[in-house]
């Protein structure tokens, strides 16, 4: 058990519709990255936070926005979604501030398996 | 951009084979270099990490070291166990310090 929580674990819904993915970081940890797991593309990073702030992005769609909220809890909004957004997202936490120490270990979630039919 | 490749999977072996996965990356500067591990049905966890040229990573009998100058960081493990099945990921952490992976690995070993 990493310590990351994310819900829900399973998610099934149809094109055009809009998500909420929830990650609770581990207790101390104050970064949060989200990434995109698909088959034909890997592991492809989305955005990372820092104690709330936007500290870097990825390859992340104007679709999706995402935020960390002062109680360190993020949350990842997928909207419109496309059949191609059918992936598994995953939530990591770190306890660095990546602009003074540099990124360590990161700690994943279980990930959330979003489906769109 | 820093970038991450390695070998296509899947990797057949029997118990007890040496293991090689090939790990190459880009990058400016000098990144940290890592790889992870991720089980069925889990999350990624960190098997082992360097920060500078010629620094060895190991845990739990793998073994990876910076090379700075071919840009490698390859991951070998000496006798594999069933228990060893999962998929590999190479990782750096890029100038800004996102986490760039590679593709992952899938490996399989066969009792």
């Amino acid at each position: 058990d990493s310590g990351v929580t994310q819900t829900p674990k399973h998610l099934i819904t149809a094109t055009g519709q809009r998500v909420t993915l929830r990650c609770s970081p581990r207790s101390g940890d104050l970064s949060v990255y989200w990434y995109q797991q698909s088959l034909d593309q890997g592991l492809q990073f989305l955005i990372q936070y820092y104690n709330g702030e936007e500290r870097a992005k990825g390859n992340i769609l104007e679709r999706f926005s995402a935020q960390q909220f002062p109680d360190l809890h993020s949350e990842l909004n997928l909207s419109s979604l496309e059949l191609g957004d059918s992936a598994l997202y995953f939530c990591a936490s770190s306890v660095e501030d990546p602009g003074l120490a540099g990124v360590g270990e990161l700690f994943f979630g279980e990930g959330s398996r979003l489906t769109v039919l | 951009g820093d970038s991450v490749t390695q070998m296509e999977g899947p990797v057949t072996l029997s118990e007890e084979a040496c293991l090689t996965i090939n790990c190459t990356y880009t990058a400016t500067g000098y990144p940290s270099l890592f790889w992870y591990v991720q089980y069925p049905g889990e999350g990624l966890q960190l098997l082992l990490k360097a920060t500078k040229a010629d620094d060895k990573g190991s845990n739990k009998g793998f073994e990876a070291t910076y090379r700075k100058e071919t840009t490698s960081f390859h991951l070998e493990k000496g006798s594999v166990q069933v228990s060893d099945s999962a998929v590999y990921f190479c990782a750096l952490s890029d100038r800004d310090d996102k986490i760039i992976f590679g593709k992952g690995t899938r490996l399989h070993i066969l009792p």
